[in-house]
């Protein structure tokens, strides 16, 4: 299967302040899905982009999928941005594989 | 639209006890069903996934088994439950293969 990486792994950053995740994929994938998972351990859907660029608000990503790659960007940094950003690929029906994780810590 | 619901959302259980954590998907037909679990500190790992009815496939050994009865039901299941099965553990769905996943609520386990 393919490995996901993300870096960097924790992050610590000032409310107002801008940040850029990033996750680098093994092999070429037909899902690929950022998520939220809050301080209750809720998985939240931030966006689905296996290619291109989204937006949504203060969040944005990029996917470069002919280089493994994928960007998540948070502008403006509120404390309730606060938890774990996961990368996860895949490529069919069997699921999607998760990278660790980047814990990030908005401080007020 | 749909919706997902996994129950119970947290259970303290011995070792050595039977485990049945149910999922269901509400508002679509023949979804893909997956099981996860998260471990302290750690990432998600897939246990099992199923594209349709009695269809199960499992992605890591273990001391669990999943299961199928109807079409949006998704059961994880143990008859004997090992300190290390303790996790926090997450179904989800999907419309098919490629498509966006999403997960239920979670339930918390802890085996003492």
């Amino acid at each position: 299967g393919i490995q996901v990486e993300q870096s960097p792994p924790d992050l610590i950053l000032q409310e107002g302040a801008n940040s850029t995740l990033r996750c680098n994929f093994s092999d070429s994938v037909n899902n690929l899905q950022w998520f939220h998972q809050n301080p209750w351990g809720q998985l939240i859907n931030l966006f689905y982009i296996p290619s291109g660029t989204k937006q949504n608000g203060r969040l944005s990503a990029t996917t470069v999928a002919t280089e493994r790659y994928s960007l998540l960007y948070i502008s403006s940094s509120q404390t309730t941005d606060s938890g774990v950003y996961f990368c996860a690929g895949g490529g069919g029906a069997d699921g999607l594989t998760f990278g660790k994780g980047t814990h990030l810590i908005i401080q007020p | 639209s749909q919706t997902i619901h996994q129950w119970p959302a947290t259970l303290v259980q011995p070792v050595g006890s039977p485990l049945s954590l149910e999922c269901t998907v509400e508002g679509t037909s023949n979804p893909n069903l997956y099981w996860y679990r998260q471990a302290a500190g750690r990432g998600l790992q897939l246990l099992f996934y199923s594209v349709g009815i009695g269809q199960i496939s499992s992605e890591v050994p273990q001391n669990l088994s999943a299961s199928r009865p109807q079409d949006r039901q998704f059961i994880l299941s143990s008859k004997k439950l090992l300190l290390s099965d303790s996790g926090f553990y997450l179904c989800a769905w999907s419309l098919s293969s490629g498509n966006t996943i999403y997960f239920g609520e979670g339930s918390w386990l802890t085996v003492v």
